[in-house]
């Protein structure tokens, strides 16, 4: 059972925005700031949205996070099919005194 | 453009020590930014985060390993290692190695290695 909560899953059709929900508390996203990763198929994770809502270089402006309390979001807008892939959220526990992540998203585009 | 790469065994039989080294390229691991960070995924699953290790040799772990983990850190070589005891089939997963931020509040993993597949069996 992971920390923070996401949907186990989550699809769309090309050009739709889909959203997906990271729940946790307030030792984690409460007070700590959220990063997705995005893993395709086969390869490694790779960090997508970093300090809540901040992209990395490289990472299209489709990809957007927000957070607000003790939940995030990640939204996904123009969907492609390049973006069939698991999702995970994560956070730094200050009970655990550890990294905590969610336990992912598989995204299908129909 | 900085790279890490994970090495060692694939193959450990259980109740033995998993070990395994991540050697960094492209950066110094003894920068006072970064943790560097230990994570596996078993198959099929999702991530777990093992611990993490700053230069200096100071470490966190998680809670749930703690007692079968040491992470430890070779500045000279520009490496660290992850050695995991007692396992079982349990164990057997991807392991990924990982550059951490170490800001107070973030702590985003934003490089990793290509991960190992380390099985577990007799």
């Amino acid at each position: 059972q992971s920390v923070l909560t996401q949907p186990p899953s989550a699809s769309g059709t090309p050009g739709q925005r889909v959203t997906i929900s990271c729940s946790g508390s307030s030792s984690n996203i409460g007070s700590n700031t959220v990063n997705w990763y995005q893993q395709l198929p086969g390869t490694a994770p790779k960090l997508l949205i970093y300090t809540n809502n901040q992209r990395p270089s490289g990472v299209p402006d489709r990809f957007s996070g927000s957070k607000s309390g003790t939940s995030a979001s990640l939204a996904i807008s123009g969907l492609q099919s390049e973006d069939e892939a698991d999702y995970y959220c994560a956070a730094w526990d200050d009970s655990l005194n550890g990294q905590v992540f969610g336990g992912g998203t598989k995204l299908t585009v129909l | 453009q900085l790279q890490l790469q994970e090495s060692g065994p694939g193959l450990v039989k259980p109740s033995e020590t998993l070990s395994l080294t991540c050697t960094v390229s492209g950066g110094s691991i003894s920068s006072s930014s970064y943790y560097w960070g230990w994570i596996r995924q078993p198959p099929g699953r999702g991530l777990e985060w093992i611990g993490s290790i700053y230069y200096r040799g100071s470490t966190y772990y998680n809670p749930s390993l703690k007692s079968r983990v040491t992470i430890s850190v070779d500045t000279s070589k520009n490496q660290f290692s992850l050695k995991l005891s007692s396992v079982t089939a349990a164990d057997t997963a991807v392991y990924y190695c990982a550059r951490q931020i170490r800001r107070l509040g973030d702590r985003e993993l934003d490089y990793w290695g290509q991960g190992t597949l380390v099985t577990v069996s007799s």
